[in-house]
């Protein structure tokens, strides 16, 4: 099946910084990417939506300034949180689409986000 | 008319038991239903999905049910092993992979050896 991989796996930074999490497709390009938020023992939250080489649509009440989404290729999408506060930490998982006529969307391993 | 209702939010069910997770939606332009399976730590693992010209799809131990007058879909766990015990998604979509999910809740499962 079509692998989808995250790096880093985990990351702890400090209040202010910011972080860069990479979501590859590795053996498939993915037309369409997603970003998704988890909070503990809660479902995922859809953050935004991101086609390769467009803007990334983000749902509402997501800040687009603060969560930074590159589609840049086909195999690779890149989330940037921006001067990460505490409450920023989260399970951040990614998944990807190969396109139009392809149902299944194919999730990463997440990303453990830990901002002190 | 996005949302995905699931049930129940948790389900200890006996080893080798049937274990019955229900979900339900409003939007009829849905016609993608995957239900997925998750770990603690991990990303979500699709484990069957159906479309609703089909009343039931089933793979292996898994079975999804659908009603499509009802707007509701379930999944059956046949034959229950510690090994299911995780946290179970369903969801609903427009279309291709292009479209977003809708995510229901989860339901916490625990199967007792």
């Amino acid at each position: 099946g079509a692998v989808v991989s995250q790096h880093p796996s985990w990351v702890i930074c400090k209040s202010g910084t910011s972080v860069k999490i990479e979501c590859r497709s590795l053996d498939f390009q993915a037309t369409t990417m997603f970003w998704y938020r988890q909070f503990p023992k809660q479902s995922l939250m859809l953050m935004a939506t991101s086609n390769e080489g467009s803007k990334a649509t983000y749902e509402q009440g997501v800040e687009k300034d603060k969560f930074l989404i590159n589609h840049a290729s086909l195999t690779l999408s890149t989330l940037t949180v921006t001067s990460a506060h505490p409450e920023d930490s989260s399970f951040y998982i990614c998944s990807a689409s190969g396109g139009a006529g392809v149902d299944e969307q194919f999730f990463g391993p997440g990303t453990r986000l830990t901002v002190l | 008319q996005q949302q995905v209702k699931q049930s129940p939010q948790s389900l200890i069910v006996q080893k080798g038991g049937i274990s019955i997770i229900n979900c339900a939606y409003e939007n009829t332009a849905f016609d993608y239903f995957p239900w997925y399976q998750q770990f603690p730590g991990k990303g979500p693992a699709l484990l069957i999905a159906i479309r609703p010209d089909v009343s039931e799809k089933k793979e292996g131990r898994f079975t999804i049910s659908f009603n499509k007058s009802a707007k509701q879909f379930s999944l059956h766990i046949m034959d229950s092993q510690p090994g299911d015990s995780a946290t179970y998604f369903c969801a609903a979509s427009r279309g291709s992979g292009t479209y977003k999910y809708i995510f229901g809740t989860g339901t916490r499962l625990k199967v007792l050896a």
